[in-house]
């Protein structure tokens, strides 16, 4: 099974409003990952948090890592049509040697 | 400059077939993967090389073959094609293999592989 998933699976918000996702994991982890991926291109990175860090801010970004459930939000503030895109969180696991497990990302519709 | 680059960025091809795709990143970076996106998005790593050496090689079947001439091109090779194949494969570079989850990895557009 996936160590990431993100929820919701697809979220439409009009522009100018907050979006919020989230991702939920199931082993320990040090560190946390959001990336972005446009229609037709490759992720970009847009932030990573440590597992010693509650709250990281990115511009409109801000990112919330709860250890205890498991659990991250990412909050894009005051959306933009550019915003358009499909969001995953990614940790990392060790089975020998390391690897980032991706969740199914969240598809984010923003509206004019 | 592109950082991480894919080609072709389309392939359309028949079943039984066998072809290549190229990848090339000028990050300086010592680790190169190689992903493959499904229909539902889901992104699941298939290899990765550190400095032309293979160190994750997950259960894919070994009609893939990646091949590094250097740290800086990571290739795949496909053999008799099959219709399972068809998704997005995406190159990707790290900085090196050690704390993947300390650092970003960068990724190519994609090479979207239609198996006809």
């Amino acid at each position: 099974s996936q160590q990431g998933e993100e929820d919701p699976q697809a979220l439409s918000i009009q522009e100018g409003e907050n979006a919020t996702m989230n991702c939920s994991y199931k082993t320990s982890i040090n560190n946390l990952q959001w990336y972005r991926q446009n229609s037709g291109r490759g992720l970009v990175h847009l932030i990573l948090i440590r597992s010693n860090e509650r709250e990281k801010h990115s511009g409109r970004l801000r990112v919330t890592l709860d250890t205890s459930k498991k659990s991250s939000s990412l909050l894009i503030t005051a959306s933009r049509a550019a915003d358009t895109a499909s969001y995953f969180c990614a940790t990392a696991i060790i089975q020998g040697a390391q690897k980032l497990v991706f969740g199914q990302g969240t598809r984010l519709t923003i509206n004019p | 400059d592109t950082a991480v680059s894919q080609t072709p960025k389309y392939l359309v091809t028949q079943m039984g077939n066998d072809k290549s795709i190229k990848c090339e990143q000028n990050l300086g970076h010592d680790t190169m993967y190689w992903y493959k996106q499904d229909s539902k998005k889901f992104l699941k790593i298939m290899f990765s090389y550190n400095n032309k050496e293979l160190i994750i090689n997950e259960t894919v079947p070994n009609r893939f073959s990646p091949k590094s001439p250097d740290k800086a091109h990571l290739n795949l090779h496909i053999n008799s094609l099959e219709l399972g194949d068809s998704a997005v494969y995406f190159c990707a570079s790290s900085q090196d293999k050690s704390q993947v989850g300390n650092q970003p990895q960068h990724f190519g557009d994609g090479t979207r592989l239609s198996i006809l």
